[in-house]
Formats: C-alpha cells, sequence, structure tokens
C-alpha cells in the first residue's frame, strides 16, 4: 500500500510565477491536510478537506493561496505570484476520516521561490 | 481553545543515555494524543497515540505515558541511539478531527 504522493518533491519557481503542488492520499483515506513547514515558523496547518468537501481553511493566507480536491484521489495546493516567503515545505496529510486522528503525511514538496 | 506546549529543543545527548520530552496541554474535551517523528527529508510520521490515562504506550522503545491530573504527556526512551536523532512532535486531536501541533522538539544524538 503506497503512502502519501507528493509530486514534484522540489519546485524551484521565480518571484511572481504560480506553482502547483499535487497530493495523491492514501487509498481509502477521506481526509486531506496541508501543512507548510519552515525552520522558523515550524508546522503550520493550512486547510483541510473531508470527503473532497473543505472544512477548515483558516490557515490559508487570504490571497494567493488556494486549495482543491477534486477527486478522491488527489488535492492540489496552488500558489499564485510566489514570493520568497513562500518558500517552505508543503507537506499533505491524509486520514480515515470518521472519527480517526491518525495522519499520515507525504515526503513534502520543498518550493524555492527565487 | 484547544493548545499544545512542547520541550524546546534542541536536545543534545549522548548514545546510551535516557530521553524524556515533555508536552502539557490544555482541552476541554477527553485529551486525544499522539507523538510523531520527523526524519531529515522527511514527513512527520505516527509514532503512536498515546492510550488512557496512567498506562503506557509504546513503540520502537519509546514508551509515552499521559497525567491526567497535571494535563500533560511524556515521550521517554531508556537508552538513545545516533538513529534517534530526529525532530519529535507531540499532537493533541480536536473536535474537528484535526490534530493541534506542538512546536517540536530537535534530538541531536552524539555517538
Amino acid at each position: 500500500n503506497a503512502g502519501v504522493i507528493q509530486t514534484p518533491r522540489h519546485k524551484v519557481t521565480g518571484k511572481g510565477q504560480e506553482a502547483t503542488l499535487w497530493c495523491e492520499p492514501i487509498s481509502g483515506h477521506s481526509a486531506v491536510f496541508w501543512y507548510r513547514q519552515t525552520i522558523v515558523q515550524g508546522l503550520e496547518f493550512l486547510t483541510y478537506f473531508r470527503n473532497q468537501a473543505p472544512i477548515d481553511d483558516s490557515g490559508m493566507p487570504k490571497e494567493r493561496f488556494s486549495a482543491q480536491m477534486p477527486n478522491q484521489s488527489h488535492s492540489t495546493l496552488k500558489i499564485q505570484s510566489t514570493q520568497p516567503q513562500d518558500s517552505a515545505v508543503y507537506l499533505c496529510a491524509s486520514s480515515l476520516g470518521g472519527r480517526s486522528y491518525e495522519q499520515y503525511f507525504g515526503p513534502g514538496t520543498r518550493l524555492t521561490v527565487l | 481553545g484547544d493548545s499544545v506546549t512542547q520541550t524546546e529543543g534542541p536536545v543534545t545527548l549522548s548514545e546510551g543515555t535516557s530521553l524524556t520530552v515533555n508536552c502539557s496541554y490544555e482541552t476541554k474535551q477527553y485529551p486525544t494524543l499522539f507523538w510523531y517523528v520527523q526524519y531529515p527529508g522527511e514527513g512527520p510520521q505516527l509514532l503512536f497515540k498515546v492510550p488512557k490515562a496512567n498506562e503506557k504506550g509504546s513503540n520502537r522503545g519509546f514508551e509515552a505515558t499521559y497525567n491526567k491530573e497535571a494535563t500533560s504527556f511524556h515521550l521517554q526512551k531508556a537508552s538513545v541511539q545516533e538513529s534517534d536523532s530526529a525532530v519529535y512532535y507531540c499532537a493533541l486531536g480536536e473536535g474537528n478531527y484535526q490534530l493541534i501541533w506542538g512546536s517540536g522538539t530537535k534530538l541531536i544524538i552524539k555517538p
């Protein structure tokens, strides 16, 4: 059983360009979470889907960041007009949903904005 | 709201010595508590779920207990190895089936 898959593993963009990050949750998991991780801020929650519906996006910067889950097998995080401060590791996690808290993480996408 | 506070790192230990990482939490619900470990270049991975108060959970040589009265929980290992060098996170489950994360404790083991 493959774990959570994230692509690409590394992405380099120029300032002002768009970045799209992909996540494939574990098959059968109905909840997907996105986090951002930096040395300074640590692990920051961004957004959460359950059964493809957005449940909580309280951690998402209101401008430039958006997330979607068009089907149960993938979710995307899009950052428009990337800025150097967006440089971070973006982590996706999935869980069974229901009454389960346990989250299983992918390896992350390291985004570098030059 | 719910919150978790974790031992600040980095913690540097010599191989063979014992480890304790402390977390305290605030919640109005019955707590659901976890320990995760993150190795360089990887995402956090579930170490284990902390069982009920005064019961001990364990995995890979690590043990965890929680003290309901003190609203705290601890990760322990009797004898650390160089391969245990990683960042350790405690986490608290909250009502919407999300996790509230501690700030992480970086553990450095010297051979």
